[in-house]
């Protein structure tokens, strides 16, 4: 199974409200990324784990958090969403770096 | 910090016809050029990548980089309606883990 999952596939959150995203991998990679993409933009870099450090930009630093308590599982948090969180959230995984990127579908989330 | 700059945004051609994608990337210590293609209501999927000046041929996709004038281009050859979908370039730094993406060209080929 060369695949990465996520959940939910749609997400509707109200502003001020915490979010869970939730991505999986079973291909023993040690590197799992998360990209936030809007319309017509370039799917953005939030942060990512080379296998237990987590990696955070530097713009997006304080408004994400992740977990990654297995090499399989990856999570991305927002503690208090805003509308301009609204967005498709894709989860990559890779093997030594940057070669080959696997990405799942996406989590749609809609902040209102 | 790194930019990818795609041309065009978006491009309709007849079935049967050449494509040709450009990315321009804003460093030349990129280290790898990749293409992926994106299909409504998919992630990404990696079509092709190249490390060295010149080209890449890989089936119906030939890859060309230009490192002195920080250009690839993607061309498809006997385009088919299934090859309609966003396609999205990206580069790598040597070293780093992470890699930067391109917007996008939004590709349609009509039967």
């Amino acid at each position: 199974d060369t695949t990465v999952k996520q959940n939910p596939r749609y997400k509707l959150a109200r502003v001020g409200k915490p979010v869970n995203l939730i991505c999986s991998q079973t291909m023993n990679h040690d590197t799992m990324y998360w990209y936030q993409k809007k319309p017509n933009q370039a799917p953005k870099l939030l942060l990512f784990y080379y296998d237990k450090i987590l990696n955070r930009e530097a713009d997006t630093f304080e408004k994400f958090q992740s977990s990654r308590p297995n090499n399989s599982f990856c999570s991305l948090y927002i503690g208090s969403a805003g509308l301009e969180y609204s967005a498709m959230y894709l989860c990559a995984s890779s093997y030594r770096g940057p070669d080959g990127y696997t990405f799942g579908s996406g989590t749609r989330l809609l902040v209102i | 910090q790194e930019k990818v700059q795609q041309s065009p945004e978006s491009l309709i051609v007849p079935e049967g016809a050449m494509v040709s994608l450009n990315c321009s990337f804003s460093d030349s210590a990129s280290q790898s050029i990749w293409w992926y293609q994106q299909h409504p209501g998919k992630g990404p999927k990696a079509l092709i990548s190249i490390f060295s000046n010149g080209n890449k041929k890989e089936g119906r996709l030939t890859v060309y980089l230009n490192r002195a004038s920080l250009h690839v281009s993607l061309h498809i050859k006997d385009s088919q309606p299934s090859d309609s979908a966003v396609y999205l370039c990206a580069r790598a730094n040597y070293g780093n883990e992470k890699i930067t993406f391109g917007a996008g060209t939004k590709l349609t080929i009509k039967p």
